[in-house]
């Protein structure tokens, strides 16, 4: 595996359902981000993992809830969701949170609340 | 509030002709600028950084930044059909505090016509 990977590719869920979306970055890096992209609606950042430290949450509801076991993987776990939150959900990494640092992005998750 | 703002457009350009793509952003103090092409159904790819005033020139595509104006722009020499995509623009609206992540445009959909 090279580069980001984001499993899984594509989501289903109900607004009951709780399931996890998994990102791993095999760069080297030591920061990572979700975005959410949807439609219409430009890329927004939801949080950043820096060296496995939370150093930002951009405002975003508590039923999307991070969490950064190392530097080299990101889950976002999911409960209650509305369908308003269907998207699609990117994982990027960056050697650090410097603000010059280049991000990569991986394929995304495709996310579908019914 | 961070704002980057582009033309949706769509652009559409005659192949072999030049494609100008423009951004503005509201953050003065930012100093990383960054330009994405997205195909349909795909993940955001880096195509440019660019971080001082002037031109940058990678092969056919070229980033002008004027810090004065936050004005950032890409221009892609010799349009070819597989240049047909939506650019992203994205600033790194750097608070000093921790890092922000990217802060996105919508993005211009760009059709070079054969």
């Amino acid at each position: 595996e090279t580069g980001v990977t984001q499993t899984p590719r594509h989501l289903v869920m109900g607004m009951t359902n709780k399931k996890s979306l998994k990102c791993e970055q095999h760069l080297g890096h030591n920061a990572m981000y979700w975005y959410k992209q949807s439609a219409k609606k430009p890329l927004e950042l939801m949080f950043v993992y820096n060296f496995k430290e939370q150093t930002e949450n951009n405002s975003v509801p508590s039923r999307f809830s991070p969490e950064c076991p190392n530097s080299s993987h990101l889950f976002l776990h999911l409960h209650t969701l509305q369908p308003e939150d269907s998207a699609l959900y990117l994982c990027a990494s960056s050697q650090d949170a410097r603000e010059a640092a280049t991000q990569y992005f991986g394929p995304g998750t495709r996310l579908t609340v019914l | 509030q961070k704002e980057v703002e582009q033309n949706s457009g769509p652009l559409s350009v005659p192949e072999g002709a030049i494609a100008s793509l423009n951004c503005t952003y509201s953050d003065r103090g930012s100093q990383s600028f960054f330009w994405y092409r997205q195909y349909s159904g795909k993940s955001p790819e880096l195509i440019m950084s660019i971080y001082s005033n002037g031109d940058k020139e990678d092969g056919r595509f070229t980033a002008q930044l004027n810090k004065a104006s936050q004005y950032v722009s890409l221009l892609i020499r010799d349009s070819q059909p597989s240049d047909s995509a939506t650019y992203l623009c994205a600033v790194n609206m750097y608070s000093g505090g921790g890092a922000d992540g990217l802060t996105f445009g919508k993005g211009t959909h760009l059709i070079i016509q054969p």
